[in-house]
């Protein structure tokens, strides 16, 4: 059984250019969390979604940034615009429900220039 | 608003010795207490969690210890090994409906040969 899948790995964007992160659940999860981890510093929660649906986004910046689980394929991170202070590093977490331990990607490290 | 406070925020500690990391935390409506383990350019992994109405809970060389009335939660870890060394993160789960988790700044521990 694979793991959390996040692709790609690392991604250099500059300044006013988007950026989309994908991440793959573990088969038979269906509860998707990201995170970002800013440089020494911890994961902070951004967004929880459900297939097709968002369930609490209240951590994730009101502009720019966006999330989607869809029915079919990865949920997908979106940051419009990025400015260098979105370098980071971005985790997502997947579930079988939301009472059943979060297991992690290896995470993709956006640098903007 | 930082509502899990995790300290030190280095450690060094001598093969064999004992590794405490302690986290205190603010916010009553956290049901779950997990302990990541994060190697460099690798997501969190999950290495021991407690609930609050258990006051100690022991896997091998980690424990946690639970102080529900202070707030405060620790992991020791005995006959640190140089392996050991990584980034530690104390979390708390939210008991609301998402269920997100809330970390702490993070610890990094080197254990020396």
């Amino acid at each position: 059984n694979a793991g959390v899948m996040q692709n790609p790995r690392h991604l250099v964007r500059r300044r006013g250019q988007e950026a989309r992160l994908r991440c793959s659940p573990m088969k038979g999860h269906s509860h998707v969390y990201w995170y970002r981890q800013l440089p020494e510093e911890g994961l902070k929660f951004m967004v929880y979604l459900q297939k097709e649906n968002i369930i609490d986004e209240s951590g994730m910046p009101k502009e720019r940034f966006s999330a989607e689980f869809p029915k079919e394929g990865p949920s997908i991170l979106r940051i419009q615009q990025v400015v260098r202070g979105d370098s980071a590093a971005y985790f997502c977490a997947s579930s079988p429900s939301t009472r059943n331990e979060q297991f992690f990607g290896p995470g993709t490290r956006l640098t903007v220039l | 608003q930082q509502q899990v406070k995790q300290s030190p925020q280095s450690l060094i500690v001598q093969k064999g010795g004992i590794s405490i990391i302690n986290c205190a935390y603010e916010n009553t409506a956290f049901d779950y207490f997990p302990w990541y383990q994060q190697f460099p350019g690798k997501g969190p992994a999950l290495l021991i969690a407690i609930r609050p109405d258990v006051s100690e809970k022991k896997e091998g060389r980690f424990t946690i210890s639970f102080n529900k009335s202070a707030k405060q939660f620790s992991l020791h870890i005995m006959d640190s090994q140089p392996g050991d060394s990584a980034t530690y993160f104390c979390a708390a789960r939210s008991s609301g409906s998402a269920r997100q988790l809330t970390f702490g700044s993070g610890t990094q521990l080197t254990v020396l040969p």
